[in-house]
């Protein structure tokens, strides 16, 4: 079975710090690109991080560039997501998400079940 | 970057009846390589992931019921649902991923009048 699993979301201060994870299962996880999308309580969803399949190309959205970094490991079947001076308006529903669909990139048809982040003093 | 915006935010429909949820691009999301629009419907109930419905503006994703479908062509697109089922009750979301800044609308939130 195709899967994703997000972990390491928690209760972190403004300014601090977090690492997100992605596990995968079930597929050849080197040959996909990998994205993270998040949903802020109640809001709708944001696109913020891309990353090829062998981490050649690498995109961020204006509201997180300069502050998280995403990666992989392949080796690993994994996705990352370091967050860096994070600010109260990070706190989301973290998810990571990527096309299975053959000849499709960036419709996402596999999405894991989400890791939450709340940023507050 | 492509801004997408949807119309309307909410919209109330009766069981039975026609659902029809408008999409449109800031900029074209027609490629000229593939004649194909990069544009992707999602259905996300309350405590779930979205769901892919619909990519290339009008592809059922398998599994998707038929009651579901997309059209539009550039930049104005819908997504309508022919006849609302309880369990369409949902917020819908259209993606563009023509640029690998992928985006996505506002969300539509679809009630039973």
């Amino acid at each position: 079975e195709v899967q994703v699993v997000e972990s390491g979301g928690g209760l972190v201060q403004p300014g601090g710090s977090l690492r997100l994870s992605c596990a995968a299962s079930g597929f050849t996880f080197s040959d996909y690109h990998m994205s993270w999308v998040r949903q802020a309580p109640g809001k709708g969803l944001e696109w913020f991080s891309y990353i090829s399949s062998s981490s050649t190309y690498i995109y961020y959205a204006d509201s997180v560039t300069g502050r998280f970094t995403i990666s992989r490991d392949n080796a690993k079947n994994s996705l990352y997501l370091q967050m860096d001076s994070l600010r109260v308006e990070d706190t989301a529903m973290y998810y990571c998400a990527t096309t299975m669909i053959r000849g499709v990139i960036g419709a996402f048809d596999v999405w894991g079940q989400g890791t939450m982040v709340t940023v507050s003093s | 970057d492509i801004v997408m915006t949807q119309s309307p935010d909410s919209l109330a429909v009766s069981l039975g009846e026609r659902a029809t949820i408008n999409c449109k691009s800031s900029q074209s999301v027609l490629h000229s390589s593939n004649n194909k629009n990069f544009l992707a419907w999602y259905q996300q109930k309350p405590g779930q992931p979205p769901k892919l419905l619909i990519y290339w503006a009008s592809i059922r994703e398998s599994g998707v019921p038929d009651r579901f479908s997309g059209s539009g062509s550039g930049t104005d697109f819908t997504l309508t649902i022919s006849s609302l089922q309880a369990e369409d009750v949902a917020v819908y979301y259209c993606q563009q991923y023509y640029e690998t800044r992928y985006s996505f609308g506002q969300g539509t939130k679809l009630e039973i009048k």
